[in-house]
């Protein structure tokens, strides 16, 4: 089974709907990640959490908002989804006991707002 | 701040023959290097990783890349490519830290094998 998982893979929404995208991790990380990708900028922090309690900005955190609702979940949520929100997002981990902070990724839901 | 350049958004080559993806980085401080590669309609996979010692990394299918510190970058090599090596590369640096939370992505390089 995959260390970290993300539902739904794909999903197609309409401008102005509230949509959530999950995490699930299964390797005992502390630190949760989300990242959007869109051609040619490669990807970019939206949220991050150091743990339960811990919920940080990342660049683009405008038009979205997270909930950590367990060390092993973090979901995303679009408000009020709009065109260009549309991409492929990513959900990543960390261990904060790993000096060098590689990430592990999740395979991605590709969301279309229409 | 950390920031990562690739400096090509597209390679293509043919089957057999070498292959070099650019990357360099600028940071003030002692830096982590990751490749990351990510095959079509999945996620990003860990390729290799510099974190000290040897500036010669290896990976199991092939790949190495080569830390130069005077020159701030961390190339991508390899000397025969396969089809299935076609795949978006990104290069990701981090640095260490009570603190460190951030992994920078370069904008990624599609590298596209052909028969």
């Amino acid at each position: 089974d995959a260390d970290v998982t993300q539902t739904p893979r794909n999903r197609i929404t309409k401008t102005g709907k509230r949509i959530m995208l999950e995490c699930s991790q299964t390797k005992g990380h502390d630190r949760m990640y989300w990242y959007r990708q869109d051609p040619g900028l490669g990807l970019r922090l939206i949220y991050y959490s150091f743990d339960v309690k811990d919920i940080n900005k990342g660049e683009i955190s405008d038009g979205y908002s997270v909930s950590r609702q367990a060390q092993a979940k973090f979901s995303l949520s679009l408000e009020s989804a709009i065109p260009n929100q549309t991409a492929l997002y990513f959900c990543a981990t960390s261990d904060s006991g790993v000096l060098y902070n590689e990430q592990f990724f999740g395979p991605g839901t590709r969301l279309t707002v229409l | 701040a950390q920031s990562v350049t690739q400096l090509d958004s597209q390679v293509p080559v043919f089957e057999e023959a070498p292959v070099e993806l650019r990357c360099n980085y600028s940071s003030s401080v002692s830096v982590y290097l990751f490749w990351y590669v990510q095959y079509p309609n999945q996620g990003l996979q860990l390729l290799l990783k510099y974190l000290s010692g040897s500036t010669l990394v290896e990976s199991i299918n092939g790949f190495e890349a080569e830390f130069n510190k005077s020159q701030t970058s961390f190339h991508l090599r390899k000397p025969s490519v396969h089809i299935s090596d076609t795949a978006e590369y990104f290069c990701a640096v981090s640095t260490g830290g009570g603190s460190n939370y951030k992994l920078t992505f370069g904008k990624g390089t599609l590298l596209t094998v052909n028969p």
